[in-house]
């Protein structure tokens, strides 16, 4: 079965410290795309960095970025210097596309609380 | 501006009145989608549609139905609503599929009574 696992449930982190947050998956296929996406109280969803699989280069969004390990099939995402705004759900997910058909799966998504 | 719309974005409705969440993108994007958001357990993919006229269950399609008849909309039907759709809607969108940035609706609070 095609997963994602976010371990951390909640995590909090104070306000300009930096905090991780981690996610696997499991996944037979060797083409496919990871996002964190972010959830704040107002719903919308909103991409907060990608990466392809096919690169081995980590992908950086300002303060956030990667740490993307194939071989481990990890991908977490670390945010620098947390600001309030940051606090919100977080969604860890991939897509690929199999055969003709396509598939994005998310995790169940781990709550930033950021304290000031 | 570039943007996913969702109509309605709040509905209480009873046990079997159909009902149709419509979606609509302004970006000529080909690739489609809806999703179901419930607590626990993340997003889950209901239909997608890579086309106009093509589309394709997901891994929660029960009880669903879409239509893709133009490349802007992709509404979605539910014929018989239950109290276990209640749920938190998405409608997303990209250029293409695998490996395109979808982006998302405002979402569709949906209750059943």
């Amino acid at each position: 079965a095609q997963t994602v696992t976010q371990s951390q449930p909640e995590m909090s982190v104070q306000e300009a410290e930096t905090v991780t947050l981690s996610c696997t998956y499991d996944t037979s296929e060797s083409d496919y795309y990871l996002f964190w996406y972010k959830q704040p109280p107002s719903r919308q969803m909103i991409l907060v960095i990608r990466q392809e699989a096919y690169k081995q280069q980590n992908a950086t969004e300002n303060r956030f970025s990667v740490n993307f390990q194939k071989a481990a099939k990890s991908f977490s995402l670390k945010i620098s210097d947390s600001q309030l705004g940051d606090a919100a759900m977080y969604f860890c997910a991939y897509r690929i596309r199999q055969g003709g058909s396509e598939k994005l799966v998310f995790g169940k998504g781990t709550k930033l609380t950021v304290n000031p | 501006e570039a943007q996913v719309t969702q109509n309605p974005r709040y509905l209480i409705t009873v046990t079997g009145k159909k009902l149709t969440v419509t979606c609509s993108q302004n970006m000529n994007h080909e690739y489609m989608s809806w999703y179901r958001q419930d607590p626990g357990l993340g997003l889950r993919q209901i239909y997608y549609s890579m086309n106009v006229e093509v589309t394709d269950k997901g891994d929660v399609p029960e009880g669903y139905k879409v239509s893709r008849k133009e490349k802007r909309n992709f509404p979605l039907i539910l014929e018989s609503p239950s109290p276990n759709q209640t749920s938190l809607y998405f409608c997303a969108s990209s250029w293409s599929s695998g490996t395109d940035t979808q982006y998302f609706g405002p979402g569709t609070r949906l209750t059943v009574l």
